[in-house]
């Protein structure tokens, strides 16, 4: 798929489990992000990445981790689920050249039991 | 501490209108994003504004940017049901940083 996607779409998983959510983007761009989105807090960054192998924290990076070994691919890992991490993350990609415009992947709905 | 505030942060409006959502900053940056997002659904980009006194219009949105008051502006012009979403305007540093977001309601 061209663009930048997202998986899975929804995951329901328990307190203390570890999560990943999978993010590919197929331009090559040289940022990724991660945001959570909550009702009442509108979207908060939780780590970028300026390239492979750079990763910096965001708004709320506290029970999350990154990595970014390749370019297209920036997994978000939850390593001990909490309820308070129950929201709709969005990755999104922004390349270096021109206006910089960033575009959003289609999201992933995740609920923490 | 950076801030990004947008008002108001519920709009309706009646169809024919003309309205304009504000979105403050508190530090300095010539990188301002405006979103738009219909329920349930992901965010869509509507302007990137890059300089001061930058403005851009697309159909019936036009978004200005004057970075000496740390303001941008999206505009609305004569309002239709479909623009009813929310709307997010967006600060660029090293990181990204959004408002609150407007959600707008276009009545009949």
């Amino acid at each position: 798929d061209a663009g930048i996607t997202q998986s899975p779409r929804y995951k329901i998983t328990e307190t203390g489990r570890q999560v990943t959510l999978m993010c590919h983007q197929t331009w090559s761009h040289s940022y990724m992000f991660w945001y959570r989105q909550d009702l009442g807090h509108g979207l908060r960054l939780i780590y970028y990445s300026a390239a492979a192998d750079i990763t910096d924290k965001g708004e709320v990076p506290d029970g999350y981790v990154v990595s970014r070994s390749k370019t297209e691919n920036f997994p978000l890992t939850l390593e001990s689920a909490t309820r308070s991490q129950t929201s709709v993350y969005f990755c999104a990609s922004m390349g270096v050249a021109g206006d910089n415009e960033q575009f959003f992947g289609p999201g992933t709905r995740l609920t923490v039991l | 501490e950076l801030k990004v505030e947008q008002n108001p942060l519920f709009l309706s409006m009646q169809e024919g209108k003309n309205y304009t959502i504000y979105c403050n900053y508190s530090t300095t940056s010539d990188r301002l994003y405006w979103y738009r997002q219909d329920p349930g659904k992901s965010l869509e980009s509507l302007f990137v504004l890059l300089s001061n006194g930058a403005v851009k219009q697309e159909g019936r949105l036009m978004a200005s940017l004057d970075t000496k008051a740390r303001l941008s502006t999206l505009h609305i012009t004569a309002a239709v049901h479909d623009l009813s979403a929310t709307y997010f305007c967006a600060l660029r540093l090293n990181d990204m940083r959004f408002g609150a977001g407007t959600r707008l309601t276009v009545k009949p």
